[in-house]
């Protein structure tokens, strides 16, 4: 079964751009959820999806939006970037089994720098 | 509200000495605790999950960790080090029906 995709691996962006990441989840899964990563933060959870609606969001500004797509498949997109919003940008999919979460599988990230 | 204190940002050991990672955590709840581990430039793998079954769980790659309700700590042990166990490790908790909470990670560098 193939893992996590996520497209692109690695984006440079200027201030003020706007772009958009896509993740392909693991046959099956239906709840995919979007992590930042940088060093100075740490892993910060930004929203997850479920069955295309959105489930959880964390504490990031409203330039930070998501989706899911029928198939599964998520796309996150930041407008307006800024400095700050360099980091490794990581999905990951899951089941869900008598209502509850099963273990979350991550994708390689999405390395966005922001010039 | 949950949390996860790592208490060690890295950890140097040699080759074949055993490795002790630390995990404090704070929760309201019964909540599942994970180990995940990140090598350079890829994503994360998870380790071993405990959820309220066994007490002392055993991962992958030869990784345990013992969950301790009265110290409120999930601390990560392996034996013996192996080279390829370099990396950064992460402590996360969840509470029932929440997300995921990492803690900020701890560097383990193993020497030959």
């Amino acid at each position: 079964k193939a893992g996590v995709t996520q497209t692109p691996r690695y984006l440079i962006k200027t201030r003020g751009q706007q772009v958009t990441l896509s993740c392909s989840p693991i046959s099956g899964h239906r709840s995919v959820s979007w992590y930042q990563q940088t060093p100075g933060q740490g892993l910060q959870f930004l929203f997850e999806y479920f069955s295309e609606t959105q489930r959880n969001k964390g504490n990031f500004p409203g330039r930070f939006s998501g989706r899911q797509f029928s198939n599964s498949r998520s796309e996150m997109n930041v407008s307006t970037l800024e400095l700050g919003d360099s980091a490794l940008y990581l999905c990951a999919s899951a089941t869900f089994s008598g209502g509850a979460r099963n273990e979350q599988f991550f994708g390689p990230g999405t390395r966005l720098t922001v010039l | 509200a949950q949390s996860v204190t790592q208490l060690d940002s890295h950890v140097s050991v040699s080759e074949g000495t055993p490795v002790l990672l630390r995990c404090n955590y704070s929760s309201s709840y019964s909540p599942s605790l994970f180990w995940y581990v990140q090598h350079p430039n890829k994503g994360l793998q998870l380790l071993l999950k405990y959820t309220s079954a066994a007490t002392l769980v055993k991962g992958i790659n030869g990784f345990e960790a013992e969950f301790k309700k009265s110290e409120t700590s999930f601390h990560l042990t392996k034996p013996s080090a192996h080279m390829s166990d370099a990396a950064e490790y992460f402590c996360v908790v969840s509470d029932p029906g929440s997300t995921l909470t990492f803690g900020k990670g701890t560097m383990l560098l193993v020497s030959p």
